[in-house]
């Protein structure tokens, strides 16, 4: 069965850190490119960032509002993608999905059950 | 960056009727790279359609897609009471970016 796991999500104080990660099984994680989708508490789907696959370059891309904060890595001898995140601030609040395609690039097929991130004083 | 609007924001329909939803780009979206979603509430989004109008596997036939360059269109044929959901179009084009949803209500 094709699985994505997140975890490492919780409160946190703005300006502090948190590491996510998203274990995978059940595909070939090591050609996958991973990506992190969040969605606010009542609001709609945002992607994060994407880390392509160590074939295709391992090169990784943000959205605009997490660039210079987060970073996204990944450890294929582990099928685990993370997602470290400095500097947080109140509206990184949101529920963290990791998610994956593969049947046409970035239309992802494959989610996690996601991982709830509270940044708060 | 592509920014995505869908229309309408809300549709109430009834069980059986036809459902079309909206999905505009505010620059063309190349070779088709546009995908639609479903999300229930507590629920991680399914992949309804790729390549704008491409079902993966285990998807009902009701949902279809269409369309190209800056327009594009889900349409779910004839509508069930499990269809009542958020639906997302996303382009990948140019980055990623997903519109702000339409959610569908089933009378």
């Amino acid at each position: 069965e094709v699985q994505l796991v997140e975890s490492g999500g919780g409160l946190v104080k703005p300006g502090g850190s948190l590491r996510l990660s998203c274990a995978a099984s059940g595909y070939t994680f090591t050609n996958a490119w991973m990506n992190w989708v969040r969605q606010a508490p009542g609001k709609g789907l945002e992607w994060v960032g994407r880390v392509k696959s160590k074939t295709d370059g391992g090169t990784t891309d943000y959205t605009a509002p997490v660039k210079g904060r987060f970073t996204i890595s990944r450890d294929d001898s582990k099928t685990t993608l993370y997602l470290q995140m400095n500097s947080l601030k109140t509206e990184d609040t949101a529920v963290y999905f990791c998610a994956s395609g593969t049947y046409h690039y970035d239309a992802f097929d494959i989610w996690g059950q996601g991982t709830m991130v509270t940044v708060s004083s | 960056e592509i920014v995505l609007t869908q229309s309408p924001g809300t549709l109430s329909l009834s069980p059986g009727e036809r459902a079309t939803l909206s999905c505009r780009a505010s620059q063309s979206v190349s070779s088709n790279y546009l995908a639609w979603y479903q999300q229930k509430p507590g629920q991680a989004p399914r992949l309804l359609i790729y390549g704008a109008s491409s079902r993966p596997a285990g998807i009902p036939d009701r949902f279809s897609g269409s369309g190209s360059g800056t327009d594009f269109t889900l349409t779910i044929s004839r509508l069930e009471p499990e269809d009542s959901a958020v639906y997302y179009c996303q382009q990948y084009h140019n980055s990623r970016t997903f519109g702000q949803g339409t959610k569908v209500e089933i009378k």
